[in-house]
């Protein structure tokens, strides 16, 4: 068990550029979950998956996100045309089950200058 | 809709007790427990799925009133290493999103 994955760990983008991340949950967790965490603040749900079904994706918080989780293993999230209001810690966690504990990543720190 | 936590932080000395509370507006399936630190990612501490339920881990317990839509998290004779951010975490009857709605987090300093 390497626990969650995350890379890159740091992304400087300028504003307008697109941004891809990704996320390698425990191997056997069917679960994945992206979570966008600002200053001060708790973790906010983006989107989540089970296997390679994206079962919720209406917190996303714009159309401008997207994510992808191919063959059920790792997951990409996407931001296009970045803007400085999406600078924030990203989040990546992964459970076996429902109401299982999740087990965070280190995230992606994004900063859109 | 985002649970409320409070205190928004507590100073405490090495040993002393601390009491974090968490409260919904709506009702509650689940309230998980996570801690971070800073530059790391939050940690599991436990997960309350009944109400009035009582769970214990080494000497941090937490409690879960479903009926008040509440859950406390007791920390008792606190060492420096529970210094952090305490969040909790809720879900709603039904899974909804079936993600957790966080609260803005307890910052808890342990002073020796």
């Amino acid at each position: 068990d390497t626990g969650v994955s995350q890379n890159p760990r740091h992304k400087i983008t300028k504003r307008g550029q697109n941004v891809t991340f990704r996320c390698d949950p425990i191997s056997e967790h069917n679960r994945l979950y992206w979570y966008r965490q600002t200053l001060g603040q708790g973790p906010e749900f983006l989107t989540y998956f089970q296997n390679e079904a994206q079962l919720e994706k209406s917190r996303l918080l714009s159309d401008r996100f997207s994510a992808e989780r191919p063959k059920g293993s790792f997951s990409t999230l996407e931001i296009q045309r970045t803007e400085q209001g999406d600078s924030a810690m990203y989040l990546c966690a992964s459970s076996l089950v429902r109401n299982e504990k999740l087990f965070f990543g280190s995230g992606t720190q994004l900063s859109v200058l | 809709q985002q649970p409320v936590q409070s205190p928004q932080a507590v100073i405490l000395r090495e040993g002393e007790d601390a009491v974090i509370n968490c409260s919904s507006s709506k009702a509650l399936y689940s309230v998980h427990w996570y801690r971070q630190k800073h530059g790391e990612a939050p940690v599991f501490l436990m997960i309350l799925l009944k109400g009035g339920e009582q769970k214990g881990h080494e000497k941090i317990s937490a409690s879960f009133n479903e009926k008040k839509q509440q859950s406390s998290l007791y920390l008792t004779a606190s060492q420096l290493s529970y210094s952090g951010t305490y969040f909790c975490g809720t879900e709603a009857p039904g899974g909804g999103a079936d993600g957790l709605t966080f609260g803005k987090g307890t910052h808890l300093i342990i002073q020796p």
